[in-house]
């Protein structure tokens, strides 16, 4: 069982704001990090840290964090943007690592 | 621009080793603050952490795996390996490398193999 919980699936309207969470006990001590993954294709860093993006990933993600909870924002949902959103950190051991079980994100 | 590429049977028998070694290309495995994994996906399904390892050697396995895991690193191929021993039908996954920092934040993967425990 992951120690990361997210919700199964979200669903959005183009252009609009959606939230995806992430919640662990781990999160108090660690920061998440975030991954897009398409069918098919190996997960993308789109987000780690406080509130950092990898080059290349559009300024329409951010994210935040408070307690136990980290937030991954898309602002202006894309129709490109439909995928499954994972994130992970460090477990609250600090010694391994562990993934939240995913959230599926429609964009309608 | 760093790459990394899975190799390895696609087809493992029950009872038996899966292995698979994953080669680094555009820079090198042996570097501070960030450590080599394996993560794997099985159809269908979400993203399960294998273990890591340190250019140094070191290693630190899933609890739930680390009976049948052994990664291994060879700095002189820039390569690190996996072994999982005693696979089921339960294994059946897409197997990923991956590069990950010391935070577990994971900036490059590789394309993915897909692996099938079947007699």
């Amino acid at each position: 069982s992951s120690e990361l919980t997210q919700d199964p699936a979200v669903s959005v309207a183009l252009r609009q704001t959606v939230r995806i969470t992430c919640q662990g006990d781990s999160l108090r001590s660690y920061y998440a990090s975030w991954y897009q993954q398409k069918p098919g294709q190996a997960p993308l860093l789109v987000m780690y840290g406080r509130d950092n993006r990898p080059s290349g990933i559009p300024d329409r993600f951010s994210g935040s964090s408070s307690g136990n909870t980290a937030s991954l924002t898309i602002t202006g949902a894309q129709a490109e943007d439909e995928a499954d959103y994972y994130c992970n950190s460090r477990d609250s051991s600090g010694n391994q690592v562990v993934f939240g079980g995913g959230t599926k994100l429609t964009v309608l | 621009q760093l790459q990394l590429q899975e190799s390895g049977p696609g087809l493992v028998k029950p009872s038996e080793t899966l292995s698979l070694t994953c080669t680094v290309s555009g820079g090198s495995i042996s570097i501070i603050s960030y450590y080599w994994g394996w993560i794997r996906q099985p159809p269908g399904k979400g993203l399960e952490w294998i273990g890591s390892i340190y250019y140094s050697g070191s290693t630190y396995y899933n609890p739930s795996l680390k009976s049948r895991v052994t990664i291994s690193v060879d700095t002189s191929k820039n390569q690190f390996s996996l072994k999982l021993s005693s696979v089921t039908a339960a294994d059946t996954a897409v197997y990923y490398c991956a590069r990950l920092h010391l935070t577990a934040s994971i900036d490059y993967w590789g394309r993915g193999t897909l692996v099938t425990v079947s007699s």
